[in-house]
């Protein structure tokens, strides 16, 4: 199993451009999360989804969107790329009806200039 | 409303001393309560959860629902227990983690 795999895991942007982060788990985990984490501020949550075909906004969900199309892929697409969106991005998934080990992705370093 | 509190952003102790990083949180539910941690180059990972009550390379943490905390102690800090720490805290029937701003531990050799 590869887990979490997050493409890309750098990149950089210039402001107004868009782009999507790719998350792909292959746990057959329903729930999925997205994260930003910020020096000094911790993680934190920006979208989940316990399903395909079922979203839901997080802490800080504005100037993103998501799709859950497949269990296995939770896309994150910036619009409109802004410098506060520079940050890096996780992507952590979980069996449903555990509370138990968040599995995370490496991680995506974006860089909005 | 921040959920989970971690007052040290960063904490340095020597090798072979004790250590606690401190996490407090905000829930009027009956709390599910984590320790995550980020080594160097390493994905973030679950350390312990406080259902189990175990010892994960050492540390404990006791959830205290009086003072609302969930303390992570270890006897005697070793040099690879250097990382990031984060408190998590989980509610909701999306099992929504939040987890706290993190504490950055350093072992002195």
């Amino acid at each position: 199993n590869a887990g979490v795999t997050q493409t890309p895991k750098f990149r950089i942007l210039k402001i107004g451009q868009s782009m999507t982060l790719q998350c792909a788990q292959d746990m057959n985990h329903n729930y999925m999360y997205w994260y930003r984490q910020d020096p000094g501020m911790g993680l934190k949550l920006i979208y989940y989804s316990v399903g395909a075909g079922i979203t839901d906004k997080g802490e800080v969900p504005n100037g993103y969107n998501v799709s859950r199309s497949t269990t296995e892929d939770f896309p994150l697409r910036l619009e409109l790329a802004a410098p506060s969106q520079t940050s890096v991005y996780f992507c952590a998934s979980i069996p449903s009806g555990e509370t138990g080990e968040l599995f995370f992705g490496e991680g995506s370093r974006l860089t909005v200039l | 409303a921040q959920r989970v509190t971690q007052p040290e952003k960063l904490l340095s102790v020597f090798k072979g001393a004790p250590v606690e990083l401190k996490c407090n949180y905000s829930y009027s539910g009956s709390p599910e309560l984590f320790w995550y941690v980020q080594y160097s180059r390493q994905r973030l990972q679950l350390l312990l959860r406080h259902i189990s009550r175990e010892s994960i390379k050492g540390f404990t943490a006791d959830l205290n629902k009086g003072e609302t905390s969930f303390h992570l102690k270890k006897p005697f800090a070793q040099e690879e227990d250097s990382a990031m720490y984060y408190c998590a805290l989980v509610i909701g029937s999306g099992n929504q983690f939040y987890f706290g701003t993190g504490t950055s531990l350093t072992v002195i050799p």
